[in-house]
């Protein structure tokens, strides 16, 4: 089955640092890359998505910078904050996408 | 616009037993997904809907998980019987061009 892997499972950041999570694929065919937030009790929510003809994307303090010949991606939040406290999923596939592990990031106030 | 509802929203059965999940997607999402989801761990696919037609199920254990779409609105999750395994929360997405929306989800828990 394919893979997507992701790291760190956990990552602690203090308030106002950059919080950064990275992801690897193994199916050249995938073009669709979206990163998920998801707060505890709740379902996962589209944050952000990159698309292979980019090398990076950007909304408001979340980038996404895509890595092709890498089959890499990662996800950079700027002036991380206590509220982005929550379990981060990266995917990657086209209609259907695979999801990583997530990880648990804290933002310490 | 109102988002993905699920219902309910937490289960307890016990193993053998029947339990049904209940999906509505976003008005005018031709798709539909249901996924499991692990504690700890990211969400699986079980089984895609296009309109009321099944595009995959591959990951879906037949023997005891059933999923239909009646009109391609909502959607049911049926398992039965129920093993102590299949607690997980139970997530259901919609999409319309290829970005997936997903409801609450359905927290089931096997006794």
């Amino acid at each position: 089955q394919q893979q997507v892997k992701q790291s760190p499972q956990s990552l602690i950041v203090q308030k106002g640092g950059i919080s950064i999570i990275n992801c690897a694929y193994e199916n050249t065919a995938f073009d669709y890359f979206p990163w998920y937030q998801q707060f505890p009790g709740k379902g996962p929510a589209l944050l952000i998505a990159i698309r292979p003809d980019v090398s990076e994307k950007k909304e408001g303090r979340f980038t996404i910078s895509f890595n092709k010949s890498a089959k890499q991606f990662s996800l950079h939040i700027m002036d991380s904050q206590p509220g982005d406290s929550a379990t981060y999923f990266c995917a990657a596939g086209d209609d259907k996408i695979i999801f990583g592990k997530g990880t648990r990031l804290h933002i310490l106030p | 616009e109102a988002g993905v509802a699920q219902s309910p929203r937490y289960k307890i059965i016990e193993k053998r037993q029947s339990v049904a999940f209940w999906c509505n997607p976003i008005s005018g999402h031709a798709t539909l997904y249901w996924y499991q989801q692990i504690l700890g761990q990211g969400p699986k696919l079980l089984i895609q809907f296009q309109n009321n037609g099944v595009v995959d199920d591959s990951q879906l254990p037949k023997d005891r998980f059933s999923a239909e779409r009646l009109k391609g609105v909502d959607s049911t999750l049926k398992i039965q019987p129920a093993k102590l395994e299949d607690s997980a929360v139970y997530l259901c997405a919609s999409s319309l061009l290829g970005e997936q929306y997903f409801g609450p989800g359905t927290r089931l828990t096997v006794t």
